[in-house]
């Protein structure tokens, strides 16, 4: 059972434009969230985390905000860049040791 | 320059065919884990370690060994593998005292066959 679901495999957008990526948790233990970005044949890179006892946190181009009574939290990006172009994804962690539970990911193209 | 690397990048091997991946990280990590990405279920958590000789169960152990004997290496054992091991392997780090950042390695490509 997937405690951390991105229900968009895909999002198209164009260059200077908003990209949001969206994430839905069912466990409401989790203790923080971040984002990663991978590009193919790497490995993920940590983009950017939220406290759970937080609802935004900007860093650069990145915000990620999160609606606890919602279960929810999406990640903007703007403006989006073609270097943005890559999968993206939530993940959830209940503890200081960093189990993380990740979505299946999004894949964001940024179009020209 | 702070790493994580994996041995193998690249491993294509037959059913029962015992096999390790190795991981090892230069950053003096306590904090050290296993993942597999498989299309629509993102990144599964095998095994993890928080420090040497302590090692617990992830999400998906099944198949799988760990050891952790010392602090910068945490190799990935297949005892017999079969194909429904075949999948992307990463390996992930993290400071046990700062922030909740993992590092991951480049990946290894596994087919078992």
């Amino acid at each position: 059972d997937q405690q951390v679901k991105q229900n968009s495999p895909s999002l198209s957008v164009q260059e200077g434009r908003i990209s949001i990526l969206n994430c839905d948790y069912t466990n409401s233990m989790f203790d923080y969230f971040l984002w990663y970005k991978k590009y193919p044949a790497e490995g993920p890179t940590f983009l950017i985390s939220i406290s759970s006892i937080k609802d935004k946190n900007e860093d650069g181009r990145f915000t990620v905000f999160l609606n606890k009574s919602a279960k929810h939290l999406s990640l903007h990006i703007v403006p989006s860049q073609p270097g943005d172009s890559a999968v993206y994804f939530c993940a959830g962690g209940t503890d200081s040791w960093g189990k993380l539970q990740f979505g299946a990911g999004t894949q964001v193209v940024v179009t020209p | 320059e702070a790493q994580v690397t994996q041995n193998p990048r690249y491993l294509i091997t037959v059913t029962g065919k015992k096999l390790t991946v190795t991981c090892s990280q230069n950053m003096n990590h306590e904090y050290m884990s296993w993942y597999r990405q498989d299309p629509g279920l993102g990144l599964r958590q095998i095994y993890y370690s928080m420090n040497v000789e302590v090692t617990d169960k992830g999400d998906v152990p099944e198949g799988y060994k760990v050891s952790r004997k010392e602090k910068r290496n945490f190799p990935l054992i297949l005892e017999s593998p079969s194909p429904n091991q075949t999948s992307l392997y990463f390996c992930a780090t993290r400071s046990g005292r700062a922030g909740y950042e993992q590092f991951f390695g480049p990946g290894t490509r596994l087919t078992v066959l």
